[in-house]
């Protein structure tokens, strides 16, 4: 069975930096693109970053780039996206999903629990 | 970007009743379009992939249909348990985006 575990959500300053990871086990990560999308509360969904397979490609939306970095580790099957020069915009529940495929990202299947940031003074 | 749309909004209906989304895009994306479900305090759930196909294990009352710049998600039979909010979204150019969502409640 597909598990996605994300950590590493909390309260933080404007301005401030935090890093979130996605736990994964039950599939061979290397062989997935992998994504990350979040939810403020009570809004839709917007996808928010992506990586290849093997981490060679990244995508990133618009209203991040420059400020989220996705990476990943494939020899410890984790996933993160370290965020800095965070802004209140950015409190949401961020999911990590499992994309359908090993290259550009296509759907997400399963979901992470999500983990919550709230960027907040 | 791709902009996605969604009507309606919000609907209400009967159990047991059809129930039609469409899912119009700003721009021709072919068949790269998704469609999930969320229900509520829930973590979000693929239904369809390529526009018309069902993921393994989601009830065949879920269908999908549509290319080019719009789309259609049915319920053929309302269920209450199909209680949610449903997201399209696109990936047939980064950035990848969602529609805003449908509601749907029973009446």
């Amino acid at each position: 069975e597909v598990q996605l575990v994300e950590s590493g959500g909390g309260l933080v300053q404007p301005g401030g930096s935090l890093r979130l990871s996605c736990a994964a086990s039950g599939f061979t990560f290397s062989n997935y693109a992998m994504s990350w999308v979040r939810q403020a509360p009570g809004k839709g969904l917007e996808w928010v970053s992506s990586i290849s397979g093997r981490g060679t490609s990244t995508y990133y939306s618009d209203s991040v780039k420059g400020r989220l970095t996705i990476s990943r580790d494939n020899s410890q099957n984790t996933l993160y996206l370290q965020m800095n020069s965070l802004r209140a915009e950015d409190s949401a529940v961020y999911y990590c999903a499992k994309d359908g495929s090993y290259g550009p990202p296509r759907w997400f299947d399963p979901w992470g629990q999500g983990t919550l940031v709230s960027v907040s003074s | 970007d791709i902009q996605m749309t969604q009507s309606p909004s919000s609907l209400s209906a009967s159990v047991g009743d059809r129930v039609t989304i469409t899912c119009q895009a700003s721009q021709d994306i072919s068949n790269s379009l998704n469609w999930y479900q969320q229900k509520p305090g829930k973590v979000p759930k693929l239904l369809i992939y390529d526009a018309s196909n069902l993921q393994t294990g989601v009830p065949s009352r879920f269908a999908g249909s549509g290319s080019g710049t719009h789309f259609t998600f049915t319920i053929s039979s309302l269920q209450p348990e199909d209680i949610a909010t449903y997201y399209c979204q696109q990936y047939y150019n980064p950035p990848i985006t969602f529609g805003p969502g449908t509601k749907v409640d029973i009446k």
